[in-house]
């Protein structure tokens, strides 16, 4: 079975700044996508970025790039020119590329706080 | 395009009651989910539906817990009866297939059982 860890329970950043937040996963699967979620206080989830595990591109969406480590089973979100409206739970996600094992596989979060 | 729409938003039950909850996925996606979020824990799959097919029910209490996705467009959750350890958020998403890249979600219920 798949797993998903994310050794930071907590982080904070200055306004304006640069973060990263970690998470590893461990798979015996070759073919995957892993995803980084925000969930703000209203409780939804939303897509931040997503990579798939066959590119060797790093993802980027404006702000918010990851660092893909394929052999050492790591996905790294940095948050560049951290904003106010940054602050939320961050959730790394794994999942399988089979159809059969299209759950979702999350980690147990990051709580983000901006600081002002 | 609206997106996965639940209600309601907020319940809060006595032990032993029945409760249910219901989701609309997105327009034309396939598949849908329902996950269990745990305060302070990510969520976790409870069953998937392809069309109108449990194909994922695994994870589902299956004695006290019980889903249908009539039609193959909308779906309901129900619990019956309720326990205090059920207390959580209950999250519904969907993607176009099984082999969609993102699933998409909705707000979610919170549910409080006292």
């Amino acid at each position: 079975a798949q797993t998903v860890t994310q050794s930071q329970p907590e982080m904070s950043v200055q306004e304006a700044e640069t973060v990263t937040l970690s998470c590893t996963y461990d798979t015996s699967e070759s073919d995957y996508y892993l995803f980084w979620y925000k969930q703000p206080p209203s409780r939804q989830m939303i897509l931040v970025i997503r990579q798939e595990a066959y590119k060797q591109q790093n993802a980027t969406e404006n702000r918010f790039s990851v660092n893909f480590q394929k052999a050492a089973k790591s996905f790294s979100l940095k948050i560049s020119d951290s904003q106010l409206g940054d602050a939320a739970m961050y959730f790394c996600a794994y999942r399988s590329a089979y159809t059969s094992g299209s759950r979702l596989t999350f980690g147990e979060g990051t709580q983000l706080t901006v600081n002002p | 395009e609206a997106g996965v729409v639940q209600s309601p938003r907020y319940k809060i039950i006595e032990k032993k009651q029945p409760v249910a909850f219901w989701c609309n996925p997105i327009s034309g996606h396939n598949t849908l989910y329902w996950y269990r979020q745990n305060l302070g824990q990510g969520p976790e799959l409870l069953i998937r539906y392809e069309n109108e097919e449990a194909v994922d029910d695994s994870q589902l209490p299956k004695d006290r817990f019980s889903a249908e996705r009539l039609k193959g467009v909308d779906s309901t959750l129900k619990i019956q009866p309720a326990e205090l350890g059920d207390s959580a958020v209950y999250l519904c998403a969907s993607s176009l297939s099984a082999g969609a890249e993102t699933q998409y979600f909705g707000p979610g219920t919170r549910l409080l059982v006292l």
